[in-house]
C-alpha cells in the first residue's frame, strides 16, 4: 500500500521568500513522486515528476523537488515567492508497475503576501 | 490536440437520484481513471478503465460503477447518490504502453465535475 502526508495544511510566506512544502511518502515498491496544483476552481495541474534518474527534478514555475530515499521525502521548493504561486498544492504517489493511480496527500494551501 | 474534457461542469442533484459523468480522453490515449475530491481533501481514486475494461478499483461501494467506450471516452455512474458523494469529480486520461514496471505513464486531468447532493 502506499500512502502520502503533507506536513501542514496551510503555509504562508511573504513574496520574495523561500516556499517549502513538505512531503514524505510510504511506498513497498519504487515509487514515482509528483506534486500537483490546484487554482480555485479548476483542475490539476503537474507541477513535476520524479520516475527515475536524477533526484533533483525541476517543474514549471520555478518549483524543484529532491527525491530523498532515505528520508522517504519529496519536498517541494520554490527560492522566491510570487504572488501567483497562491495555490493548493497535492503530493502524490503511484507504483512504478502495473497500472498506475495516483494516491494523493490531503494538500497544502500556499498563501502568499505582499 | 484536444485536451481531457468533462461535462457537465456543474451539477445539483438530490439524495436517492442517479448521476453520470462524462469525460473525454486525450487523443492517442487508451486508459481514463476517475476520481473523487472532496472539499478540503486530495483526489481518491475511484477506478481506472483500459481498453473498456476495469483495470482497478478504489475503496468506493459499487453504487460508483463506470464505463470505457471504443473511442476511449468515459462515463462514471453514481447510483442511489447520498449527501457525501458532493464533490468534484476528476477524470485523468493516460496512455498505458505496457504493464511492465519502470514504464511511466503519465495522467492528464480534466477540469472536473463538480457535483452537488441536496
Amino acid at each position: 500500500a502506499q500512502s502520502v502526508t503533507q506536513l501542514g495544511s496551510h503555509v504562508s510566506v511573504s513574496e520574495g521568500a523561500l516556499v517549502l512544502l513538505r512531503c514524505n511518502y510510504s511506498s513497498s515498491v519504487p515509487p514515482y513522486l509528483f506534486w500537483y496544483v490546484q487554482y480555485p476552481n479548476q483542475g490539476l495541474q503537474l507541477l513535476l515528476k520524479y520516475t527515475t534518474g536524477a533526484t533533483l527534478v525541476k517543474g514549471i514555475n520555478g518549483f524543484e523537488a529532491e527525491f530523498k530515499k532515505s528520508e522517504t521525502s519529496f519536498h517541494l521548493t520554490k527560492p522566491s515567492a510570487h504572488m501567483s504561486d497562491a495555490a493548493e498544492y497535492f503530493c502524490a504517489v503511484s507504483q512504478n508497475t502495473g497500472f498506475q493511480k495516483l494516491v494523493f496527500g490531503t494538500g497544502t494551501r500556499l498563501l502568499v503576501s505582499p | 490536440e484536444t485536451g481531457v474534457t468533462q461535462s457537465p461542469t456543474h451539477l445539483i442533484k438530490t439524495r436517492g437520484q442517479q448521476v453520470t459523468l462524462r469525460c473525454s480522453s486525450q487523443s492517442g490515449h487508451n486508459t481514463v481513471s476517475w476520481y473523487q475530491q472532496a472539499l478540503g481533501q486530495g483526489p481518491q481514486f475511484i477506478f481506472q478503465y483500459y481498453r473498456e475494461e476495469e483495470n482497478g478499483r478504489g475503496n468506493f461501494p459499487p453504487r460508483f460503477s463506470g464505463l470505457q467506450f471504443p473511442n476511449y471516452s468515459s462515463e462514471l455512474n453514481v447510483n442511489a447518490l447520498e449527501l457525501d458523494d458532493s464533490a468534484l469529480y476528476l477524470c485523468a486520461s493516460s496512455h498505458t504502453r505496457g504493464l511492465a514496471g519502470g514504464v511511466y505513464n503519465e495522467q492528464f486531468f480534466g477540469p472536473g465535475t463538480r457535483l452537488t447532493v441536496l
